[in-house]
């Protein structure tokens, strides 16, 4: 069972580039999310899905993208990445909607743009 | 959207000492706040949770306590160990299906 998995683990993007964070979860999970996490800001919300075709804006959605064609993918994609996005992210699922239901983090990714 | 405040920011105890941080939240609909333990470049690991129905829940040398009324809970590990060191992050889902993290807490445990 391997739970929660990212790829890449690390990247570096020059200024203007696109890419894709990939996700998957092989436990059947309905709810899926990403985190960005920077140095005194803790976790924050970019995007999440509630299940397959269904997403929706967190906190910080600008300059993301996410589709959820399946119930175990969930990508992010970077548009033109920005030094602004240089950060570690987080992907994460729970069985269903948050209350009551642990959610499970991947080992995450660790993006530096230049 | 839920805010959730957390404090102290960074802390140091003796081994063996308590340790406690505590957080607040905005919306009332919150109802459930799980704890996360996260070690240097890991993932963050659920430690203990409560939900908006119980007061206080204990876990070994873990505990959560919840004042609804209040609007705030806390975190408190007993007998403190140096394998406690870490970032612990307090969270609320508010009224929905969004998890809001605090900002952490440095702890660390000294010999």
């Amino acid at each position: 069972n391997a739970g929660v998995t990212q790829t890449p683990k690390f990247q570096v993007l020059k200024t203007g580039q696109s890419m894709t964070l990939q996700c998957a979860q092989d436990m059947n999970h309905e709810y899926m999310s990403w985190y960005r996490q920077d140095p005194g800001m803790g976790l924050r919300l970019i995007h999440y899905s509630v299940g397959a075709g269904i997403t929706d804006q967190g906190e910080v959605p600008n300059g993301y993208n996410v589709s959820r064609s399946t119930t175990e993918d969930f990508p992010l994609r970077l548009l033109s990445a920005a030094p602004s996005q240089t950060s570690v992210y987080f992907c994460a699922s729970s069985r269903t909607t948050l209350s009551g239901n642990t959610i499970y983090f991947g080992e995450g990714s660790w993006l530096t743009v230049v | 959207g839920e805010n959730v405040e957390q404090h102290p920011s960074t802390l140091s105890v003796q081994e063996g000492d308590s340790a406690v941080i505590k957080c607040t939240y905005s919306d009332s609909a919150s109802n459930y706040f799980p704890w996360y333990k996260q070690e240097l470049g890991k993932r963050p690991q659920l430690i203990i949770d409560i939900r908006s129905n119980v007061g206080e829940k204990k876990d070994q040398r873990i505990a959560v306590t919840l004042n609804k009324t209040a609007k705030h809970f806390s975190l408190h590990i007993t007998e403190t160990q140096p394998e406690d060191s870490a970032v612990y992050f307090c969270a609320g889902t508010g009224g929905g299906n969004k998890l809001t993290f605090g900002t952490g807490t440095q702890l660390k445990v000294e010999l």
